[in-house]
């Protein structure tokens, strides 16, 4: 069976751009989860998604990252503009539903210059 | 304020000999535990999950635990393979959308 499946694995960027970050999650899962994960601060929890919808966003460092979730097989995360500071590796998983285990992607690795 | 701890921060152990590595919470309300394991360059696997003081899950040489205050993951006879970071995570209030994770304990088994 496919896991949650990330794009790019790798991106590195000047500061300044656009930097979107991909997800599919796995079929069938109705939450979705976006995660970043520092040295400094371990895993975090960025956002998540019921349905599509998003519950709690409160993980949003600031105006400059966006989440959309247009259906159940897609999200992005989306950094604009970049900041040497958001340099980290963003991990997406899905679950059944917000009380079930989360299942992680393999990352994201973003460097921002 | 939440907070998960684990410790110790690394472990080294030979192959085969026996350890715990602990995780420690002071989130209220709690409502579920979760193990991961995450090998490098790769996102965290799912392990088990507890939902109350009493519980234990097995899988395979690993056991975990959970009290009121604390959970542990038993390592029994450990191989090489089973090296890795193991995190923990907990989830209070009404859902476990929003987990708190802790920093991690890095696992070296040597042969």
């Amino acid at each position: 069976d496919a896991g949650v499946i990330q794009s790019p694995r790798h991106e590195v960027t000047e500061m300044g751009q656009e930097v979107t970050l991909r997800c599919k999650p796995i079929s069938g899962h109705n939450s979705l989860f976006w995660y970043r994960q520092t040295m400094m601060r371990g895993l975090e929890l960025l956002i998540y998604f019921n349905n599509n919808v998003p519950i709690d966003d409160s993980g949003m460092p600031e105006d400059r990252f966006s989440a959309k979730m247009p259906n159940a097989s897609f999200s992005t995360l989306k950094i604009q503009p970049s900041e040497p500071r958001d340099s980290a590796v963003y991990f997406c998983a899905s679950s059944l539903d917000e009380n079930q285990p989360q299942h992680f992607g393999d990352g994201t690795r973003l460097s921002i210059l | 304020e939440d907070q998960v701890t684990q410790s110790p921060e690394a472990l080294r152990l030979q192959e085969g000999e026996s350890s715990s590595l602990n995780c420690s919470y002071t989130v209220s309300g709690l409502r579920g535990l979760f193990w991961y394991r995450q090998d490098p360059g790769k996102g965290p696997e799912f392990l088990f999950t507890l939902y109350s003081a009493g519980e234990e899950k097995e899988k395979e040489r690993l056991k975990a635990t959970l009290t009121k205050k604390e959970s542990f993951l038993h390592i029994t006879a450990p191989k090489p393979e089973d090296s890795a970071t193991y995190l923990c995570a907990v989830g209070r209030g009404s859902t476990l959308g929003r987990l708190y994770f802790g920093r991690g304990t890095q696992l070296t088994v040597w042969p």
